[in-house]
């Protein structure tokens, strides 16, 4: 199956930090989704990608649909303590309910 | 109301057992998934139901049957469980058309001793 490159693995950053963190496949997806997943819980969406080039904000976060349709990243402003978490990207092929996960990064936010 | 609810939350049981997992979204979603998250937090596709119909099965050993009575629900029955079924099983249901847009439940924690 497609295999999708999530990175860093993990990030220990002070609160007020930005974050960076991305997606690559060898495969081209037709859409891009982050998700976040908070302990205990399932993973919740916070930005779906539909076109290529497509830069899109969701508060402090902005997400990326690389040209290529190969890469997607995700940044987060400013963190804050409850951003504290494991991010997933996520990559779908049209016409597919096929939907890959990337390994996930990890973030813990320091007050 | 919860949009996706399985039951039960945690499962602890021993090697050889057969187990079930229950799944029912009150979304009207017309596509329902089951997920497999290892100990390293990576998610894996199982199953795809759309509208009662199988769409994707993944190489999930034949241990692992699921049934969908209807659109609403998805379970997971599991035969002869083993030490590496343990994990945490997800079920996400979306709308066929939204693009990826699941709705995830809070997970089914199984221990196998």
């Amino acid at each position: 199956g497609q295999q999708l490159n999530q990175s860093p693995q993990s990030m220990f950053i002070q609160e007020g930090e930005d974050v960076s963190m991305n997606c690559t496949s060898s495969s081209i997806f037709n859409t891009w989704l982050w998700y976040k997943q908070d302990p205990g819980e399932g993973p919740v969406l916070l930005i779906a990608l539909y076109k290529a080039g497509e830069l899109t904000s969701n508060g402090r976060l902005t997400a990326q649909f690389g040209i290529t349709r190969k890469d997607s990243f995700l940044n987060i402003s400013a963190s804050i303590p409850s951003d504290v978490g494991i991010y997933f990207c996520a990559g779908l092929l049209y016409n597919n309910n096929d939907m890959r996960f990337g390994a996930g990064t990890r973030l813990t936010v320091k007050p | 109301d919860t949009a996706v609810s399985q039951t039960p939350k945690y499962l602890v049981t021993q090697m050889g057992n057969d187990k079930s997992i229950k799944c029912e979204q009150n979304l009207g979603h017309d596509t329902m998934y089951w997920y497999k998250q290892d100990s390293k937090k990576f998610l894996k596709i199982m199953f795809s139901y759309n509208n009662k119909e199988l769409i994707i099965n993944e190489t999930v050993p034949n241990r692992f049957s699921p049934k969908s009575p209807d659109k609403a629900h998805l379970n997971l029955h599991i035969n002869s469980l083993e030490l590496g079924d343990s994990a945490v099983y997800f079920c996400a249901s979306q709308y066929q058309d939204s693009r990826g847009e699941l709705f995830f439940g809070e997970g089914s924690r199984l221990t196998v001793l």
